[in-house]
């Protein structure tokens, strides 16, 4: 079935340090690949998506590029601020069967210190 | 206002109480879902309905039960809340794009 597999937080950085975290995925056919970010005491809320291979969705300085050979969709940000301390999860929709289902990672923590 | 209310926010109650969440949303959208969140498991999908006559079961349905009374409206119901359905709730909606909008969530405690 399908999976979301991201890294493990939580990641702590300080103000202005560059941002990566990992996100690979296990689907069939071509899905489409999301980015949703959880500030504290909200809900999740759609970062960025990106629908068809070498696609790059980017938003609020994030940007993520669906790499289908190697099955990731890595988010990178070069400068996070305080502000961006959230929970991060990767998803991933896929197109095939009746219900397109959508399948989430498990999240990772960010906490930015100023 | 907001787009996808949930209430109550939070909620303690005790071992075989009944329990529903509900769920509105001003988006017009016709899917809507129920999902909850764990520590370590992120989100897992308990009941979803793409119109008020559809309502399909989601990976881990077994203990609750939902009712769409309207487009707007999407409740969850605990009939017997046991410990282990402490958790956050999140409600959301879908249109016709696959972006999903969520709800600020319900705490609930069972004790």
């Amino acid at each position: 079935g399908d999976s979301v597999t991201q890294m493990e937080g939580p990641v702590t950085l300080s103000e202005e340090a560059c941002l990566t975290i990992n996100c690979t995925y296990t689907a069939t056919g071509y899905p489409s690949l999301f980015w949703y970010v959880q500030y504290p005491g909200e809900g999740l809320q759609l970062l960025l998506k990106a629908t068809k291979a070498d696609d790059k969705g980017s938003n609020k300085g994030f940007e993520a590029t669906y790499r289908k050979e190697t099955t990731s969709f890595h988010l990178e940000k070069g400068s996070v601020q305080v502000s961006d301390s959230a929970v991060y999860f990767c998803a991933l929709r896929s197109p095939s069967g009746g219900y397109q289902k959508v399948t989430f990672g498990t999240g990772t923590k960010l906490q930015v210190i100023p | 206002d907001a787009d996808v209310t949930q209430t109550p926010r939070n909620r303690i109650t005790k071992t075989g109480k009944r329990i529903m969440l509900e769920c509105s949303q001003t988006k017009g959208h016709d899917r809507m879902y129920w999902y909850r969140q764990d520590p370590g498991l992120g989100l897992r999908l308990i009941y979803y309905s793409f119109d008020v006559k559809d309502i399909n079961k989601g990976e881990i349905s077994d203990g609750y039960s939902v009712s769409r009374q309207a487009q707007a409206k999407f409740s969850l119901s605990l009939e017997s809340a046991i410990p282990n359905q402490t958790a956050l709730y999140f409600c959301a909606t879908s249109g016709i794009t696959d972006t999903q909008y969520f709800g600020p969530g319900t705490r609930l405690t069972v004790l």
